[in-house]
């Protein structure tokens, strides 16, 4: 089962609103990071926030995690048509031994111009 | 730097055939995954690896092989195809378990 799931499924904004996107996990991590994914392209690394963090910057990207809740959310400021992408969460978790991402099913968001 | 490179880009099997899906990077990464990705549906885990010569099972294991018996290569094995498969393959590697992965750029798999 995927340890990530992300809400919306799908998001469809107009050009310069913002867009949140929230993922819910079920055990306990190292840290959490987002993905981009452009349509039938491979994924690139966003942003990596750590269990001991709350909240995390880049750009126009902010990053919240509440680990009591086992939840994050990836809020894209002033949004642009270029952001149309999939938006998915990998957790790195602590507990099951695995050392290697698990992926959420994704929130598709569209920017119209 | 070409980062991590899949290939092929594309292929057709026929059901009971065999191939090896190639994944190499040049990062010196020792932490590389293999996962699977069906339509409308997040990543799933095959396969990984945390250092030359030792691999694990992720999720969805069945049907497909590892090895990586350098830093730079983990091919994926499909032993013998079925229209399960039928999916985009992504390779990815990180300097650690827990850092930022780098995709490859996929193969896209049909099996008829």
């Amino acid at each position: 089962s995927q340890q990530g799931e992300e809400d919306p499924q799908a998001l469809s904004i107009q050009e310069g609103e913002n867009a949140t996107m929230n993922c819910s996990y079920k055990t306990s991590i190292n840290n959490l990071q987002w993905y981009r994914q452009n349509s039938g392209r491979g994924l690139v690394h966003l942003i990596l926030i750590r269990s001991n963090e709350r909240e995390k910057h880049s750009g126009r990207l902010r990053v919240t995690l509440d680990t009591s809740k086992k939840s994050s959310s990836l809020l894209i400021t002033a949004s642009r048509a270029a952001d149309t992408a999939s938006y998915f969460c990998a957790t790195d978790a602590a507990d099951t031994g695995r050392r290697a991402l698990t992926f959420g099913s994704g929130t598709r968001l569209q920017v119209q111009p | 730097n070409a980062g991590v490179t899949q290939t092929p880009k594309f292929q057709v099997l026929k059901t009971g055939q065999s191939m090896t899906l190639q994944c190499a990077q040049d990062m010196n990464h020792e932490y590389m995954s293999w996962y699977r990705q069906d339509p409308g549906m997040g990543l799933r885990l095959i396969h990984y690896s945390v250092g030359a010569g030792i691999t694990d099972q992720g999720e969805v294991p069945n049907g497909y092989n590892v090895s990586r018996s350098t830093t730079e290569d983990f091919p994926l094995r499909l032993l013998s195809a079925a229209p399960s498969q039928t999916s985009v393959y992504f390779c990815a590697s990180s300097y650690s378990a827990g850092g930022g992965y780098t995709f490859g750029s996929g193969t896209r798999l049909t099996v008829v």
